[in-house]
């Protein structure tokens, strides 16, 4: 199974301020076939279903404001927020489905 | 927009088997467009994917839960299922239905539901 990780585990952010989280898989999720990286974000608020936030990367969900970005390579993924609401907080989850199984890292939780 | 809500007993005795639907609204779960997926997340192992089946019926299932699970679905009422056996206190977690595309994954969610297993 592909294995993901996360850091920081725990993060404390101030509104305004940017945050950033990290994220890697011990496999490329660059599939050749279709040039696609396939490593998604999602977003689990208190007491809600977690939500997609950005898909493939770097793609933004439906409705996900343009404060959250993706970015990295095969192995290295970073989600950025450039300036933190309070709305923000929860705990946040990549995922890859580049293979079965699907696999999530271990979440990182955003707090003010 | 469309919803998915789970339902099912909240508890399960060990051994038995755990049984869940998700009722999908507004989606055809018969549609190319999706596949419709079981996850479940618990404190001791956070976000696990437990296997989602296609628009055709085929299935994908996680293989550390294969042994012991069957997803299937219902057309004529539009929505689909999971069958755990013999379960064990390992199995207690909240259990989510989602649907899934190719293109961006995940991108409905059920509310969930809590299964608890316990004599």
């Amino acid at each position: 199974d592909i294995v993901m990780t996360q850091a920081p585990l725990s993060l404390p952010v101030t509104p305004g301020e940017p945050a950033s989280i990290s994220c890697w898989s011990s496999q490329s999720l660059l599939d050749s076939d279709d040039g696609n990286i396939y490593l998604d974000w999602y977003l689990q608020k208190p007491g809600q279903s977690p939500q997609l936030l950005i898909y493939k990367l770097s793609s933004r969900a439906s409705g996900v404001p343009d404060r959250f970005t993706g970015s990295g390579s095969g192995t290295d993924f970073t989600l950025k927020i450039s300036r933190v609401e309070a709305e923000d907080v929860g705990l946040y989850y990549c995922m890859q489905r580049k293979e079965f199984p699907f696999t999530f890292g271990p979440g990182t939780k955003v707090d003010i | 927009q469309g919803q998915l809500q789970e339902s099912g007993p909240g508890l399960v005795k060990p051994s038995e088997t755990l049984s869940l639907t998700c009722s999908v609204s507004a989606d055809s779960i018969s549609s190319r467009s999706y596949y419709w997926g079981w996850l479940r997340q618990s404190p001791g192992k956070g976000l696990e994917w437990i296997g989602i089946i296609s628009f055709t019926g085929t299935t994908f299932y996680n293989p550390s839960l294969k042994s012991r699970l069957t997803i299937s679905r219902d057309t004529s009422k539009n929505d689909f299922s999971l069958r755990l056996s013999s379960v064990t206190a390992a199995d207690t977690a909240l259990y989510y239905c989602a649907r899934y595309t190719s293109t961006a994954g995940f991108d409905r969610w059920g509310q969930g539901t809590l299964v608890t297993v316990s004599s």
